[in-house]
Order: C-alpha cells, then sequence, then structure tokens
C-alpha cells in the first residue's frame, strides 16, 4: 500500500514562480526523500530529511517535514522550464536503506 | 561513474515466455530492491535484498523471482509473464551505514507482455 501521498497530482506553473508539493504519510517514519523522476527515466534523489529535522535547504529546493501531521512539502523556488519532471516522496520506515514506500508523484510542468 | 545498470531498457514479450531483467551496481552496496512503476501508483517494491545469498518480499512479490549469488547483481525473474506485469521496472542499491545514507536508481526497464 501507499505511504506516501502527494498533493497536488498535477502543477502548471510559469517559469520564474514557485512551486510547492506536498506528501502525506500514514505510518512513523525515520527519514523522508524527495526523488525527481523525467518522463519514463530513472529517479534522481533530491534530497533527504530525518525525522528529527524540521527543514532542509539544497539550492533552490526546500523541504520541510512535520512529523506531528505526518506530511511534507518540497518547495522550488525561481523555477526553470527544466524543472519539468515527476516528483516523489519516499518514506523509509526502519532507517536500514532497504526498502522505501514511495507516493503516486507529482507532475510538474513549468511553462517557459 | 557510480551506477546502477539494468538491462533490457525495453523489452515486449509474450504472455508465459520467461525472462529475466539483470541488474548490476559498482558501488559495493549492500542492499538492492526491484520496483515496479505504474500510472497513478507511484512506485512499489517487488523484492529486496540485504545482502548475499539474503532476499525478501516487498510490497508486489507476486509472480517474480529474484536472487542475489552476488553482490553487485541482482536479476528480476519473471517465469510466466503476464500482461499484468507490463510496467516500468527499476532497480535500486543503497547502504546505510553510520548516519550515511545512499540510494541510486537504475535507468528502468520497460517491459510489455502481450
Amino acid at each position: 500500500s501507499q505511504q506516501g501521498e502527494e498533493d497536488p497530482q498535477a502543477l502548471s506553473i510559469q517559469e520564474g514562480e514557485n512551486a510547492t508539493m506536498n506528501c502525506s504519510y500514514k505510518t512513523s517514519i525515520n527519514n523522508l526523500q524527495w526523488y525527481r523522476q523525467n518522463s519514463g527515466r530513472g529517479l534522481v534523489h533530491l534530497i533527504l530529511i530525518r525525522s528529527n529535522e524540521r527543514e532542509k535547504h539544497s539550492g533552490r529546493l526546500r523541504v520541510t517535514l512535520d512529523t506531528s501531521k505526518k506530511s511534507s512539502s518540497l518547495l522550488i523556488t525561481a523555477s526553470r522550464a527544466a524543472d519539468t519532471a515527476s516528483y516523489f516522496c519516499a518514506t523509509d520506515a526502519n532507517n536500514a536503506g532497504n526498502m522505501l514506500t514511495f507516493g503516486g508523484g507529482t507532475r510538474l510542468m513549468v511553462k517557459p | 561513474e557510480a551506477q546502477v545498470t539494468q538491462n533490457p531498457r525495453y523489452l515486449i514479450t509474450v504472455t508465459g515466455k520467461k525472462l529475466t531483467v539483470t541488474c548490476s551496481q559498482n558501488m559495493n552496496h549492500e542492499y538492492m530492491s526491484w520496483y515496479r512503476q505504474d500510472p497513478g501508483l507511484g512506485l512499489r517494491q517487488i523484492y529486496y535484498s540485504m545482502n548475499v545469498e539474503v532476499t525478501d518480499k516487498g510490497d508486489v512479490p507476486e509472480g517474480y523471482k529474484v536472487s542475489r549469488k552476488e553482490k553487485r547483481n541482482f536479476p528480476l525473474i519473471l517465469e510466466s509473464p503476464s500482461p499484468n506485469q507490463t510496467s516500468l521496472y527499476f532497480c535500486a542499491s543503497s547502504f546505510w551505514r553510520q548516519g550515511l545514507y545512499g540510494y541510486t536508481f537504475g535507468s528502468g526497464t520497460r517491459l510489455t507482455v502481450v
């Protein structure tokens, strides 16, 4: 069963705008990760946030985690056309690095 | 270059014809996994392996087999493929050690079973 549920399922914005994607999950986690996938290609790891962290930054990416609400958000600032992709959150419940549970993903389209 | 290599990238086969999708990693990772990706369902784990000769079922193992005879290889075997196994498959390798974490995905294998 899916652990993470992304919201929205699809998002279309203009270049330069910010994009915010949300992820909710059901059970306790040790860490949550965000991945990017270009159409039909492999997943690229973007950022990992541990359960004891509340916010993390990496370049134009900002991830927040609220364990009390079992939710996370990914913010991409100053979006570019090249950011067009699907974005997935994935939770790691046992901290062993061997099993991630993915959500259904958010399809982001950034129009030039 | 550190990578996970899957082969083939594309495969069309007929129902019931046994096939194997290979996966190899060059990072000496202990853990390897197989996922399938279907529209609207995200990625679901099929099988994973914690180390050589240690494998376990993920969320959707039915109709699949795996083996881990060597650390670098983790092939996915479909003994008798059926159309509902048409999907995009990803192999991944990972490690988790002393707070360090790494998870690398292959480029995917698009399988069509007719």
